[in-house]
């Protein structure tokens, strides 16, 4: 019964490796997010998907694509992993977001990135 | 964009102690909710409070919108309270997504 899940929950690999994370809710939300983790624990988004199509987009490098198979989905792929990409990345998810107020976010349980 | 600040950065209490923490935000918010990052890294929504007074328990949380701050109260506190506590607040935009600006956190060791 869980609501927000991501696998893999650890991701160990070398520098200039292509890794993906998935996700996936099953709380019927039509919005779903990832958010990165550095090692101050400071959180920051990176996407933002609504219903398969990408509506945020902070400044990530073009080595991080995201992709979104339908709205219960929202995959990260990474190619040529450096050193600095090694952080928690979590996913999340909420109703539709044009309302006020906003609708709650969800979040993952967290894919622990190691680049060596 | 957003400034979330929250203080204190750091707090230490014996078991059984309350703590207040703080969040102050730079602009007029559409969400703002609390979480807990308990030592396995895993991020529980404690409350989802734009504005108002919420009680859960032992914690509960007020939310002055047009004060622009939030405030988390911890009573009788545990060790299990243990971890961080993360204070996150989305702008009330027009035309944008949704976007959590969350703050540096309070570090937040219960002791026996």
């Amino acid at each position: 019964d869980t609501a927000v899940s991501q696998t893999p929950k650890y991701l160990v690999t070398q520098m200039g490796n292509d890794k993906s994370i998935k996700c996936e809710q099953n709380l019927g939300h039509d919005t779903m997010y990832w958010y990165k983790q550095d090692s101050k624990k400071f959180l920051k988004i990176m996407f933002s998907y609504n219903n398969k199509e990408l509506i945020i987009n902070e400044t990530v490098p073009n080595r991080f694509s995201p992709k979104s198979p339908d709205k219960a989905h929202l995959n990260l792929h990474i190619n040529s992993l450096e050193l600095g990409d090694s952080a928690v990345y979590f996913c999340a998810s909420s109703q539709v977001g044009y309302s006020t107020p906003a609708y709650e976010q969800y979040f993952g349980p967290g894919t622990r990135l190691t680049v060596t | 964009g957003i400034q979330v600040e929250q203080s204190p950065p750091d707090l230490i209490l014996q078991e059984g102690a309350n703590s207040t923490l703080r969040c102050n935000f730079s602009d007029s918010v559409n969400n703002l909710q609390w979480f807990h990052q308990n030592p396995w890294g895993q991020l529980i929504n404690l409350f989802y409070i734009p504005s108002g007074t919420k009680q859960n328990g032992r914690l509960s949380a007020t939310t002055v919108a047009t004060e622009r701050y939030s405030l988390l109260y911890i009573s009788s506190s545990q060790t299990t309270d243990s971890g961080v506590y993360f204070c996150a607040a989305q702008p009330i935009l027009t035309g944008g997504g949704n976007k959590l600006t969350f703050g540096t956190g309070t570090q937040l060791k219960v002791e026996l």
